[in-house]
């Protein structure tokens, strides 16, 4: 099972907005909704951000929202804050198995 | 509160195996998968396999089967994580999850993360 791809970086200045891309296949993003997406700060565990694509977890700003087409699925953060800035992973079941993106770091200019 | 407190950190030679633990609270042990993450040093998250905690049935990433076992004691609400034949690129912090979509992939709550590091 191959990672799922995204950016390796993504960059905004406060209140702007950022969007990242995962992009996998068939057998993974496109043919579940058990897409999630979980924020890393250094040193620390992921958090989960948002899940089966577009639900958020009670206590995460409305600022993160999720969406999928096809093989790759979004995380789109508005309103960008300095505590956004961290490494973001999504993941996705793919039948029985389980696999993740590449990561992307998220630089809040 | 739902805690998943895991071992410490641990040093080991090459060849060698090592056992990890994850102690849950909070919540019944047995309702959800546990599942194994692991992250190499500056690298990303990479999903190692799950447990069902109520059957002890497992499922395994390709790449670790044959040299991860995942266990269970539910009477102490504990998940194992035992990798074998150790080599220095296991070297990583391995994390338990908890899986609140039944294997579906979801994971809500972590533990702190346990430094294995393999050297000789």
């Amino acid at each position: 099972q191959s990672a799922l791809t995204q950016p390796p970086s993504a960059s905004g200045s406060p209140g702007q907005s950022v969007t990242i891309s995962c992009t996998g296949t068939s057998s993974d993003v496109g043919g579940y909704n058990y897409v999630s997406w979980y924020q890393q700060h250094p040193g620390k565990a992921p958090k989960l951000m948002i899940y089966e694509v577009s639900k958020r977890p009670s206590g995460v700003p409305d600022r993160f929202s999720g969406s999928k087409s096809g093989n790759t699925a979004s995380l789109t953060v508005s309103g960008l804050q300095a505590e956004d800035e961290a490494d973001y992973y999504c993941s996705s079941y793919a039948g029985s198995n389980g696999v993740f993106g590449t990561g992307t770091k998220v630089t809040v200019l | 509160q739902v805690q998943l407190v895991q071992s410490g950190a641990e040093v080991k030679k090459p060849g060698a195996s090592v056992k990890v633990s994850c102690k849950a609270s909070g919540y019944t042990f047995t309702g959800y998968y546990m599942h194994w993450v692991r992250q190499a040093p500056g690298q990303g998250l990479e999903w190692m396999g799950w447990i069902n905690p109520n059957s002890g049935g497992t499922n395994y990433a390709q790449k670790f089967q044959g040299w991860v076992t995942m266990t269970r004691d539910t009477s102490i609400s504990t998940a194992y994580m035992e990798l074998s034949r150790l080599r220095s690129d296991d070297t990583a912090v391995y994390y338990c999850a908890r899986d609140i979509a039944a294997a579906g992939n979801t994971y809500d709550y972590w533990g702190q993360g346990t430094l294995v590091t393999v050297s000789s």
